[in-house]
């Protein structure tokens, strides 16, 4: 019955280093979010799966981004040869369905040096 | 261009006394609308929503008032309380459209003072 869960809840990675974050969205639900939250900023929309559809990937900010989701199970986000503005807190959302509330996890938070 | 804007970054306010966040929208396709609260190190938790259809959603202490002719929201908390202490997000969503995201305002933080 656990929530949201996200790993690593830290990461400090070196410029240029490739990066792979996970969540595990609350059992059931069928629609998973990435979202994005740079210091001062508010939540910003990465990519969406729901259910077996094709993902919705337009708020991806470039091809170095990438997310995958194994049925409705986990998910990782892929983030290769990371750039210092890539340094945010990156947040994983679930929901029963489309357009149900969103539940959050606590966040990796991902430091480029 | 920001199609939910918090043009607050911060508010103090008394323990006991009203909290009021506001919020306020540029897109009308806009139909349904949520605050989030988020404690430093923890994700967003859901707080409460409101439908386009209405104009106002009680919870307890929580109550959201909507304008739609202002595209104008904001939140009020009463009596305020001193773990109300946190970061408040405005989250719109096109309920009609075809993606399932939230946009999200940069936040209010809130603190109340015992």
């Amino acid at each position: 019955g656990a929530g949201v869960s996200q790993s690593p809840s830290n990461k400090v990675t070196e410029k240029g280093k490739d990066v792979e974050l996970r969540c595990d969205p609350i059992s059931g639900h069928t629609a998973l979010y990435w979202y994005r939250q740079r210091l001062g900023q508010g939540l910003e929309f990465l990519i969406y799966f729901q259910g077996n559809s094709a993902p919705d990937k337009s708020g991806l900010p470039s091809d170095r981004f990438s997310a995958e989701r194994t049925g409705e199970s986990v998910s990782t986000l892929t983030i290769q040869r990371t750039q210092q503005e890539d340094s945010a807190v990156y947040l994983c959302a679930s929901s029963l369905g489309w357009g149900d509330t969103q539940y959050f996890g606590p966040g990796t938070r991902l430091t480029v040096l | 261009d920001q199609q939910v804007k918090q043009n607050s970054p911060s508010l103090s306010v008394q323990e006991g006394r009203i909290s009021i966040l506001n919020c306020d929208y540029t897109n009308s396709m806009f139909d349904y609308f949520l605050w989030y609260k988020k404690y430093p190190a923890e994700g967003p938790t859901f707080l409460i929503s409101i439908s386009s259809i209405k104009d106002k959603n009680e919870d307890g202490r929580f109550t959201v008032f909507l304008n739609k002719s202002a595209k104008h929201l904001s939140l009020h908390i009463v009596p305020s309380q001193p773990g109300d202490s946190a970061v408040y997000f405005c989250a719109a969503r096109n309920y009609g459209g075809s993606q399932g995201n939230l946009i999200f305002g940069k936040g209010t933080k809130l603190s109340v003072k015992p």
